[in-house]
């Protein structure tokens, strides 16, 4: 089975443009979360998508977005880029557990899309 | 929301020996996840932890979740250069299904 793609994989963009990136889950995995990851702050969670509907969302400022298709393929959106933005963004994609005997959804993750704003 | 903190965020050992990094909560968790980043890559999933006081083993990895579900520890035996990367523990609390990660056990190997 394919594992997570991510694309583009590296983008350096200047402050006040905006990007697209762009996340392909596994086949048949619904849910797909999207994080941050500086050297400063590790992980940070972004926002989840399932089913087309934003499940949960991180405390990112409203400038990050996201969105996901009938095919489960995602994307997340930064406007009005800052140099604080620069970062790894990594996508990941899980599916169904039985959240009832307290199982938390593994995450699988994307190779990520390495940002760089100038 | 919950959070996780991790002890210690750097951990430098010697190829051979033993070590342990720790995952703490003040909450009680449903659950929790421990996943391995190597240098220049993505957090690969390495096992999930649900019931109290759970022992679980892969290879010189043995993986515990406190009785109290408020921590967890992962335990390397004869460390290996291949053991190199860092460590995250993630957790879900019981009305939370966010997932929410540590900050990482960085991990280093002296040869």
């Amino acid at each position: 089975k394919a594992g997570v793609t991510q694309t583009p994989r590296y983008l350096i963009k200047t402050r006040g443009q905006q990007v697209t990136l762009s996340c392909s889950p596994i086949s048949g995995h619904r849910s797909v979360s999207w994080y941050q990851q500086t050297p400063g702050q590790g992980l940070q969670f972004l926002f989840e998508y399932f089913s087309e509907t934003q499940r949960n969302k991180g405390n990112f400022p409203g400038r990050f977005s996201g969105r996901q298709f009938s095919n489960s393929r995602s994307e997340m959106n930064v406007s009005t880029l800052e140099l604080g933005d620069s970062a790894l963004y990594l996508c990941a994609s899980s599916r169904m557990t039985d959240r009832l005997a307290g199982e938390g959804e593994t995450q699988y993750f994307g190779p990520g899309t390495r940002l760089l704003v100038l | 929301g919950q959070q996780v903190m991790q002890i210690p965020q750097y951990q430098h050992v010697q190829e051979g020996e033993d070590f342990t990094t720790y995952c703490n909560s003040s909450t009680t968790l449903s659950n929790i996840q421990w996943y391995k980043q190597r240098p220049g890559g993505h957090p690969v999933f390495l096992i999930q932890l649900v019931k109290s006081g759970e022992v679980k083993k892969q290879k010189r990895l043995t993986f515990q979740f406190g009785e109290a579900k408020k921590n967890s520890s992962l335990h390397i035996t004869a460390t290996q250069t291949t053991d190199v990367g860092t460590y995250f523990c993630a957790a879900n609390s019981s009305n939370d299904y966010k997932l929410s990660f540590g900050a990482g056990t960085t991990v280093t190997v002296r040869a």
